[in-house]
């Protein structure tokens, strides 16, 4: 039990376009979501907070008009990279988590932006 | 600041050695401490620990807590080649739900 998937696994856009990216508990309802960031050879970055209904909570730094986040309901979350430019490029990861509080990680998403 | 510090930074052994990871946190509001490994892609979760002196055990992998030292450590005993991954360790923080993550030790298994 307790999965969580990524779609799409990766990504190569353009400079300037938007890429949407879903984050889905396919056992579980998902109370909160949480999207990372890793860069290479780093650790994971937390970008935002998100629970199901409400507005995500970013975490100082990152930009709420830049990295859109949608929690619409107990098994989806998106993020959309809106006008993605080459620095936006890295591994976005979410992870999930119910009613025990664990987190349980997608397998991530790397975006390529050329 | 609540903080995750990890060490070493990075292990290379050969296959059948036995390896201890260290994780010591500072977390205000700690709740548990967590054990993930990564090769490729995301994290995929080894233990959860909660409760001092209890050791958790999956195959050759074995953890413990100590709630009075601030410490985790990671044990892997008769390494192999697969094991070679980052380990990371997180502290959950009860407040704000956050895991705030150790900076990730690189362990490589050699035959």
């Amino acid at each position: 039990g307790a999965v969580v998937s990524q779609h799409p696994s990766w990504v190569i856009c353009k400079s300037g376009t938007s890429v949407k990216i879903e984050c889905r508990s396919l056992d579980f309802q998902a109370t909160t979501m949480f999207w990372y960031r890793q860069f290479p050879k780093q650790s994971l970055m937390l970008m935002a907070t998100s629970n199901e209904g409400s507005k995500a909570t970013y975490e100082q730094g990152v930009e709420k008009d830049k990295f859109l986040i949608n929690h619409a309901s107990l098994t989806l979350s998106t993020l959309t990279v809106t006008s993605a430019h080459p620095e936006d490029s890295s591994f976005y990861i979410c992870s999930a988590s119910g009613d025990t509080d664990t987190q349980y990680f997608g397998p991530g998403t790397r975006l390529t932006v050329l | 600041e609540d903080k995750v510090v990890q060490s070493p930074l990075s292990l290379v052994v050969h296959e059948g050695d036995t390896v201890t990871l260290n994780c010591s946190y500072e977390v205000t509001n700690f709740r548990s401490l967590l054990w993930y490994k990564q090769e490729k892609k995301a994290p995929t979760f080894l233990f959860m620990l909660t409760s001092s002196g209890i050791e958790k055990k999956s195959g050759r992998l074995s953890s413990i807590l100590d709630k009075k030292e601030l410490f985790s450590i990671l044990n892997i005993t008769a390494t192999q080649t697969g094991d070679s991954a980052i380990y990371l360790c997180a502290a959950d923080d009860y407040n704000t739900d956050k895991l705030i993550f150790g900076t990730g030790t690189r362990l490589q298994v050699f035959p």
